[in-house]
């Protein structure tokens, strides 16, 4: 069984690009979360669809936006990219929240 | 608002020993689950165990285990028999029952297994 895979692993931008990042969740998990994890933030949500709506957010800039396919895959966008958007971002896909959520490997983003 | 602490930044433990990770949390809420995740240095978050704050047995997977006290509104984790893939960063992170599809993770514990 497939794990939650995610392009690209590793990505560089420069200040004031947009980027793409893109989530395949586990097949059947309607559910998709995003996170950024920094060294100095730790781990930050970002947001959650479910069968292609936003059901919640967190506390970023209007720069950060996601959507979700008729498929459960998922894209997050950041326009406008800032030295402080490098990060880890993780994606994590869900069947059902009590039993967790399972997460992928990563896209390491670096903003120069 | 829910925070979740872990206030042991680093941790380690020799190889076949037993090491405990603490964590608290602070919350109004009452029906919540909690988990423990990993990640090593591959980077992908991984579930140990998770407990549901509704039940009163503590969790159980193998060589992992929780001592879930709620009114303390603690959840340690306990590793017995430490081996050295379990070398990684831990997380204690907390997530509503009811509404909310978020985690609220804690800023980690880096627990290395020394052989």
């Amino acid at each position: 069984k497939a794990g939650v895979t995610q392009t690209p692993r590793y990505l560089i931008k420069t200040r004031g690009q947009q980027v793409t990042l893109s989530c395949s969740p586990i097949s059947g998990h309607r559910s998709v979360s995003w996170y950024q994890q920094t060294p100095g933030q730790g781990l930050q949500f970002l947001f959650e669809y479910f069968s292609e709506t936003q059901r919640n957010k967190g506390n970023f800039p209007g720069r950060f936006s996601g959507r979700q396919f008729s498929n459960s895959r998922s894209e997050m966008n950041v326009s406008t990219l800032e030295l402080g958007d490098s990060a880890l971002y993780l994606c994590a896909s869900s069947l059902d929240r009590a039993w967790g959520y399972t997460f992928g490997s990563g896209t390491r983003l670096t903003v120069v | 608002a829910q925070t979740v602490t872990q206030s042991q930044p680093e941790m380690s433990v020799q190889e076949a020993e037993t090491v405990t990770l603490s964590c608290t949390y602070d919350t109004s809420e009452n029906n919540y689950y909690l988990f423990w995740y990993k990640q090593p240095p591959s980077r992908q978050m991984i579930l140990v165990i998770r407990q549901e704050a509704y039940k009163q047995q503590n969790a159980t997977e193998n060589r992992f285990s929780v001592n879930f006290q709620k009114a303390a509104k603690s959840f340690s984790l306990k590793i017995s028999d430490s081996q050295l893939g379990d070398t990684a960063m831990y997380f204690c992170a907390f997530m509503k029952r009811l509404i909310g599809n978020q985690f609220y993770f804690g800023t980690g514990t880096s627990l290395t297994v020394i052989p």
